[in-house]
């Protein structure tokens, strides 16, 4: 099983709303990752956890809230969000120490 | 500041022949590089990754080459078929963290 799966697969929400996104990978990867990408433009880090401690937190807007409850799972809060924050959020999972990250499908998300 | 740069942003080669995507990045310190293949709206798909200690690595149809001293590498698809048709983003790893190029959108046609 090298699937990393994500929920929702697409979410549009208010800018006074609460939602979550969620990663699940059953790989045994004890390094997983949040990352955002705007239309033609490359995927950007956000956060990195690393045996469920965030390890990397590129200094992003507070209204990201990160969360790894285990190994398999990671969980990206959301509140209060913008416009500009619509985007394409990506999971991903690797081996510690290892190079190649397997993304999900990503959430498409619309912030109106 | 771009660490990972693709400067042609696009690609069109004809079905069977090579498709050569490359990639330039300004730290030294990374040691390890990937290649990507990207849908819209999907996730990115690991393709072929190589280590700094090296200078080639295939596999099938995919080869990548690494220049450490121009700090550029490539990516070799021979040949070329339509399903290739996608974005490549090449990607630098250093310290827990993949950077990503640009991308390159290659667009194979019969």
């Amino acid at each position: 099983d090298t699937e990393v799966t994500q929920t929702p697969k697409h979410l549009v929400m208010g800018m006074t709303n609460k939602k979550s996104l969620k990663c699940e990978q059953h790989m045994g990867h004890r390094a997983m990752y949040w990352y955002k990408q705007k239309a033609k433009k490359p995927p950007e880090l956000m956060f990195v956890y690393s045996y469920e401690k965030l390890s990397i937190n590129e200094s992003v807007p507070s209204r990201f809230s990160p969360e790894c409850p285990n190994s398999s799972l990671l969980n990206l809060h959301l509140h209060a969000l913008q416009p500009e924050d619509s985007a394409l959020y990506l999971c991903a999972s690797s081996q510690t120490g290892g190079h190649e990250a397997f993304f999900g499908q990503g959430t498409r998300l619309t912030v109106v | 500041d771009q660490q990972v740069k693709q400067n042609s942003p696009s690609l069109s080669v004809q079905e069977g022949r090579i498709s050569i995507l490359n990639c330039d990045y300004t730290n030294s310190m990374f040691d390890y590089f990937l290649w990507y293949k990207k849908y819209p709206a999907e996730g990115p798909t690991f393709l072929i990754s190589i280590s700094s200690i090296k200078d080639k690595n295939e596999d099938g149809r995919f080869t990548v080459f690494l220049n450490k001293s121009a700090k550029h590498l490539s990516l070799h698809i021979v040949p070329s078929q339509p399903g290739d048709s996608a974005v490549y983003f090449c990607a630098a790893s250093g310290t827990d963290k993949l950077i990503f190029g640009t991308g390159t959108r290659l667009q194979v046609f019969p």
